[in-house]
């Protein structure tokens, strides 16, 4: 069974541009979410997908947004980029949205901010 | 607000050692911890999940324990190997109609042959 998938996995931008990451679950899950990783600040939830809907979102800028599409697939797009927004974005997906279902993670995608 | 703490951020120990990873948490509403281990530019992998009824976890050499009502949790890890290197993080899900993740910053584990 193939596991999570994130795409592409190392991006180079520079700032003002806009980029999109995507993740592709393990086959039949269908909760997605998101998160930035930084040596500063660790892991910082982003938002959180169910069924195409988000349930869930983290304390960050409305210039981060994602979507989630009817086969699970999840985007996130980041406007405007900022230096600080340079970091490595894991997705994690999970069988079901209840709180007991473990999270299986991607190997991310590193978004360098030039 | 939900915080959580692992200290020390790093720790070196010799091969064969057992050694106690520490994870505390401020808010002690929660639904389960889970313990992740991450290799380098790597995401991370899942390695025991404990319910908030539970008191311990255990897989081959790691065992996981949770004291929910003082906030903290240990990983244990029995015969360490030099393959066992790698940052571990634990992270706590939240009760309520917002539930998320909340990760501490990890303890980076080197161990040395």
């Amino acid at each position: 069974k193939a596991g999570v998938t994130q795409t592409p996995r190392y991006l180079i931008k520079t700032r003002g541009q806009q980029v999109t990451l995507s993740c592709s679950p393990i086959s039949g899950h269908r909760s997605v979410s998101w998160y930035q990783q930084t040596p500063g600040q660790g892991l910082q939830f982003l938002f959180e997908y169910f069924s195409e809907t988000q349930r869930n979102k983290g304390n960050f800028p409305g210039r981060f947004s994602g979507r989630q599409f009817s086969n699970s697939r999840s985007e996130m797009n980041v406007s405007t980029l900022e230096l600080g927004d340079s970091a490595l974005y894991l997705c994690a997906s999970s069988l079901a949205r209840t709180p007991d279902s473990p999270l299986h993670f991607g190997n991310g995608t590193r978004l360098t901010v030039t | 607000k939900q915080e959580v703490t692992q200290i020390p951020a790093a720790l070196s120990v010799p091969e064969g050692e057992n050694l106690v990873l520490n994870c505390s948490f401020t808010d002690s509403a929660i639904y389960n911890l889970q313990w992740f281990r991450q290799d380098p530019g790597k995401g991370l992998t899942s390695l025991l999940l404990i319910q908030s009824s539970q008191r311990e976890q255990t897989s081959g050499r790691l065992n996981a324990s949770l004291d929910k009502s003082s906030g903290r949790s240990t990983l244990y890890i029995a015969a360490s190997q030099p393959g066992d290197s790698a940052t571990y993080l634990c992270a706590v899900r939240s009760t309520g109609a917002n539930s998320k993740l909340t990760f501490g910053k990890g303890i980076t584990l080197s161990v040395r042959p």
